[in-house]
């Protein structure tokens, strides 16, 4: 079956510093890769996006490159903020006979203190 | 980008008695929704998927009688937990797919307590 593994958290950085958060998947077939952010109290929001191999997903600072060779679709940014906090989740979504599956991370948490 | 609107956004009630869950599509029509339970400090897991028109497939593991679906417009799904129980108590969110788009978008997320 389809899965993604990324890094536990929590994570703690301090304001400024870089950021990367580890994913990497597996699936049967040719996935698009997502990374969600899910700010306090909120619901998912998409952060970015890859749909192929070697495409990079950028959105607010933060990107993601689809690594097909590696099957990782890593999160990174170069500076994070305080409003950067939040849990991010890797998650794939595979299209299969019309029956479409999203299949998510256990969700990474990022405090960034000032 | 595509709204899901999903509420309420926080609902407390009493063990045995049921709660209904709404999401909608705002400006768009959503073929497919999805329904997720979050459990604390996991990831989330889908519980159903649902067609317009048509029955919701469940999960395995997830009880059809006990967490009813119906998507019966375009624009809107619902999830009635029926006979809550504290163990229900969670946080639910929907998502919704357009047909032929590679992403989902999700509503807001509602925190069920039951007590």
């Amino acid at each position: 079956g389809n899965s993604v593994t990324q890094m536990e958290g929590p994570v703690t950085l301090s304001e400024e510093a870089f950021l990367t958060i580890n994913c990497t998947y597996t699936a049967t077939g040719y996935p698009s890769l997502f990374w969600y952010v899910q700010y306090p109290g909120e619901g998912l929001q998409l952060l970015l996006k890859a749909t192929k191999a070697d495409d990079k997903g950028s959105n607010k600072g933060f990107e993601a490159t689809y690594r097909k060779e590696t099957t990782s679709f890593h999160l990174e940014k170069g500076s994070v903020q305080v409003s950067d906090s939040a849990v991010y989740f890797c998650a794939l979504i595979l299209d299969s006979g019309g029956y479409q599956k999203v299949t998510f991370g256990t969700g990474t948490k990022l405090q960034v203190i000032p | 980008g595509a709204v899901v609107s999903q509420h309420p956004s926080r609902v407390i009630c009493k063990s045995g008695t049921s709660v209904k869950i709404e999401c909608r599509s705002l400006d768009f029509q959503a073929t497919t929704m999805f329904w997720y339970r979050q459990f604390p400090k996991q990831s989330l897991m889908l519980m159903a998927t649902s067609n317009e028109g048509s029955k919701a497939t469940y999960e395995q593991g997830v009880e059809k009688d006990k967490f009813l679906i119906n998507h019966a417009s375009l624009t809107l799904s619902t999830l009635t937990v029926t006979s809550a129980h504290p163990e229900d108590s969670s946080f639910y969110i929907c998502s919704a797919r357009v047909w032929g788009a590679t992403e989902a978008f999700f509503g807001q997320g509602t925190r069920l307590t039951v007590v």
